[in-house]
């Protein structure tokens, strides 16, 4: 069955550390996005891919880094972690431009 | 902010009653979407409506769309206890590059 699989879960780290939030999918979809979305709060737009070899920044302002190396895998980093990471990150996938989402469980990162 | 912004921030009835969430956004669009989320979870896609629609349903949801008012309503008839959740709207903005951009969302609480 077609997936979006995000890993790990949950993740506490101390600050400073250096961290990869996996987000891979089986759907075929050229379009994949990470989000960052605090308790309660709305969606903030953080990077995206329209295909392979292709990332953007999104609307807010991350200090991570994003890659696609294949269209399956969009791996997020963050090179130093700090408490001010602490969120949940989404990941998405579309299959095409004004088309709807398709969302992962989420990553929820604590950092100490 | 472009974002649209759901009314109320929070709603809660009765099982059996209908609730309504509406969505506010200020420039023009090219779909609306409504997305549900569990508590923790990654969001799950309800129902996409185009700018030259009017009105969609899907089971016990219907969603409405006035352009000249900029706004969205999704209505969920006879609720149950499990449509429990946070609602979004989230729209694709003509000048964003088919980006959707989220609201807060709706905390809509549905007691047995």
């Amino acid at each position: 069955e077609a997936d979006i699989y995000q890993t790990p879960r949950y993740l506490v780290i101390g600050t400073g550390k250096k961290i990869t939030l996996e987000c891979s999918q089986t759907m075929g979809h050229d379009k994949m996005y990470w989000y960052q979305q605090d308790p309660g709060m709305e969606l903030h737009l953080i990077h995206y891919s329209y295909g392979v070899n292709s990332t953007e920044k999104g609307d807010l302002s991350s200090e991570s880094t994003v890659s696609r190396i294949r269209t399956e895998h969009f791996p997020l980093t963050l090179e130093s972690a700090r408490p001010s990471h602490t969120s949940q990150y989404l990941c998405a996938t579309a299959s095409g431009v004004n088309e709807k989402l398709f969302f992962g469980s989420g990553t929820q990162l604590s950092v100490l | 902010s472009q974002q649209g912004e759901e009314d109320p921030q929070a709603l809660s009835i009765q099982e059996g009653e209908n609730a309504t969430m509406n969505c506010s956004y200020k420039t023009s669009i090219n779909n609306l979407q409504w997305y549900r989320q569990n508590s923790g979870r990654g969001l799950v896609h309800l129902i996409l409506i185009r700018s030259n629609e009017r009105e969609k349903h899907s089971g016990r949801l219907r969603v409405t769309l006035d352009t000249s008012k900029k706004s969205s309503s999704l209505l969920i008839t006879a609720s149950r206890a499990a449509d429990t959740a946070s609602y979004f709207c989230a729209t694709d903005f003509r000048a964003s590059g088919s980006r959707l951009t989220f609201g807060e969302g709706t905390q809509l609480t549905v007691n047995p």
